[in-house]
């Protein structure tokens, strides 16, 4: 099993829809999580930290279900430019190993 | 504010040459990570460092591969002999302490023929 799974898609939804990704950790001691979004050709970028208790930022929403080992990340009213692979991350125990998911492309079409 | 910088951003080579990447972490971030990213297999995490001392190498491929941070302001991946399979983008990143939030440089394109 992979330390972290994400559904790679591509996810394929008209502007202004809701769309919902979800990412799955095999170590449950596993300390922090991020969500990161990574244009084509480019590096990858901070979207959100990722709390227990859940954290909004716009039209984002970020949610942590440590029980079940999962993390999902919401987008309301989608944009064009939210057009992306997002890219799932689990810091290991001790604060430092990093572990990316392999990523979920979104595309937003007019 | 200057980000994280890396050179050189293309790098063409033969297979069994030497290559050096380098990269410049922000000022104050006492944390630098070294990656690869490729169709398959995705970003793997290399090698991080935590106030220029290597933590963990575990995620270096091979002994070809070995990096440095001889100081605060200055790391370096180095291949030798490289490989074409060696060919990805290689990003360096950065963070204030530990794995919190990760500054990424534009990273390397790295090809060998």
């Amino acid at each position: 099993r992979k330390e972290v799974e994400q559904d790679p898609g591509p996810f394929n939804v008209p502007e202004g829809a809701t769309v919902a990704f979800n990412c799955t950790y095999s170590n449950s001691a596993s300390q922090s999580f991020f969500w990161y979004r990574q244009d084509c050709r480019k590096e990858p970028k901070l979207l959100m930290s990722v709390y227990s208790s859940g954290n909004e930022d716009g039209r984002f929403t970020a949610q942590l279900n440590r029980a079940s080992q999962y993390i999902s990340l919401l987008i309301r009213d989608s944009k064009l430019s939210d057009s992306a692979t997002y890219l799932c991350v689990v810091v290991a125990p001790g604060g430092f190993k990093t572990i990316f998911g392999a990523g979920t492309r979104l595309f937003v079409k007019a | 504010d200057a980000g994280v910088i890396q050179s050189p951003r293309h790098e063409v080579t033969e297979m069994g040459q030497e290559v050096t990447l380098r990269c410049k972490p922000i000022s104050g971030h006492n944390s630098l990570f070294w990656y690869r990213q490729t169709m398959m297999r995705g970003l793997e995490l290399l090698i991080y460092f935590n106030n220029n001392v290597p933590i963990d190498d575990s995620g270096m491929p091979e002994d070809r591969f070995s990096a440095k941070m001889p100081n605060a302001s200055f790391s370096t991946l180095k291949i030798q002999p490289s490989e074409p399979r060696d060919s990805a983008v290689y990003f360096c990143a950065s963070s204030q302490q530990g794995a919190q939030p990760q500054h990424f440089g534009d990273g390397t394109r790295l090809s060998i023929l």
